[in-house]
């Protein structure tokens, strides 16, 4: 009964791919999230959507796509992959923009 | 400096001790949340402190609140080594800075 779930846990890849990441919570939230966490533990805010409309969008490369076919799943693709973005990328939801939010497990991104 | 800045970023004490991890932020909040995440897992939420309220309690923690500093502090008493973790701050910006990392030694 996992509340926010991603896939996959682990992702290496080359290089110039493309990849996407999934994100799934199923506690009925409005408001969803991507986090960018890198090697020194800072964790960054990417994206934020409610209701499945675009609310936040810090300053990320347009390599990062996010995409929310409903409010209860948020995807990040991500395209021409650098080795720079080596982190790891954590979903998070929210009921409302200023409530307790609930993370996912995180997906930890190694480019190559 | 960041909203949600955590200091010390480290933390070593021993079973038994208080811990106490500091946080400040730049602008006005509604809310100021701690979290803490253990090493390769998410975020897990610990408590919320509203902009009204001076200090909360749960359990073995204890967070004040002193809006006119813009900081807070999270106190965490008689430590277990189950509480080796990060420890983030965040005040309605989404902001989390790098934590504090407590390492409590049995």
């Amino acid at each position: 009964d996992t509340a926010v779930s991603q896939t996959p846990k682990y992702l290496v890849t080359q290089m110039g791919n493309d990849k996407s990441i999934k994100c799934e919570q199923n506690l009925g939230h409005d408001t969803m999230y991507w986090y960018k966490q890198d090697s020194k533990k800072f964790l960054k805010i990417m994206f934020s959507y409610n209701n499945k409309e675009l609310i936040i969008n810090e300053t990320v490369p347009n390599r990062f796509s996010p995409k929310s076919p409903d409010k209860a799943h948020l995807n990040l693709h991500i395209n021409s992959l650098e080795l720079g973005d080596s982190a790891v990328y954590f979903c998070a939801s929210s009921q409302d923009r200023l409530d307790t939010q609930y993370f996912g497990p995180g997906t930890r991104l190694t480019v190559l | 400096s960041q909203q949600g800045e955590e200091d010390p970023q480290a933390l070593s004490i021993q079973e038994g001790e208080n811990a106490t991890m500091n946080c400040s932020y730049k602008t006005s909040i509604n809310n100021l949340q701690w979290y803490r995440q253990n090493s390769g897992r998410g975020l897990v939420h610990l408590i919320l402190i509203r902009s009204n309220e001076r200090e909360k309690h749960s359990g073995r923690l204890r967070v004040t609140l002193d809006t006119s500093k813009k900081s807070s502090s999270l106190l965490i008493t008689a430590s277990r080594a189950a509480d080796t973790a990060s420890y983030f701050c965040e005040g309605d910006k989404l902001i989390f800075g790098t934590g504090t990392r407590l390492q409590v030694f049995p």
